[in-house]
């Protein structure tokens, strides 16, 4: 089973925080995804890589960068953390074969 | 790009009874279709999926039908039981290229089974 780690459930940052959201991944899957969770809008994609440092854009960019140096691992960075980026955060990942799963989420608060 | 509407956004039942969530996609490109289960405060759980070369696929109590011509599939959960209350996500995705499984999700459907 694809074992997809978030290295923090809850974080809490200042407005103006550069904040890094870390992901690992076991299976040495291709693709990673890091997606943003809220009520009523479901989950949307921010960013996904299908490479070491590769990246493409997801729904959400605005306001976040990414970074994937090496393959089971694949960062979010908040460069200058605002309210409006209170969320829930999920990683995941895929390879060819199909979906993996969902990491445990980061649940984010900037006050 | 994808678009995936899901319908309806809250959906009330009594235990026992069957419960029908309704997905519709807009890329016709997309192949693979799964559902998710999500309880509060927990990941999302994949619990069904379907590829486009299936019509149907069935779990037990839980089905997913897709009709490919009409861009839509539906998740149907039969004798509802209050175990089966949380949030529903229906996805979409290409299976295949640089980032292959790459989710759109519907926004969701709030199942609650009344006992």
């Amino acid at each position: 089973d694809v074992k997809v780690t978030q290295s923090s459930r809850y974080l809490v940052k200042r407005t103006g925080e550069k904040v890094f959201l870390e992901c690992v991944q076991d299976m040495d899957h291709e693709n990673m995804f890091w997606y943003r969770q809220d009520p009523g809008l479901g989950l949307r994609l921010i960013y996904f890589s299908y490479d070491v440092k590769m990246k493409e854009k997801g729904d959400i960019p605005e306001g976040y960068s990414v970074s994937r140096e090496k393959k089971e691992r694949f960062s979010l960075i908040l460069e200058s953390a605002s309210t409006n980026q209170t969320s829930m955060y999920l990683c995941a990942s895929s390879s060819s074969g199909g979906f993996g799963s969902f990491g445990s989420g980061t649940r984010l608060t900037v006050v | 790009g994808e678009n995936v509407e899901q319908h309806p956004s809250t959906l009330s039942v009594q235990e026992g009874d069957s419960a029908v969530i309704k997905c519709t996609y807009s890329d016709s490109a997309s192949n693979y279709f799964p559902w998710y289960k999500q309880e509060l405060g927990k990941r999302p759980q994949l619990i069904i999926d379907i590829r486009s070369n299936v019509g149907e696929k069935k779990d037990q109590r839980i089905a997913v039908t897709l009709n490919k011509t009409a861009k839509h599939f539906s998740l149907h959960i039969t004798e509802t039981q209050p175990e089966d209350s949380a949030v529903y996500f229906c996805a979409a995705s290409r299976g295949s290229g640089a980032g292959s499984y790459q989710l759109t999700f519907g926004k969701g459907t709030k199942l609650s089974v009344i006992p």
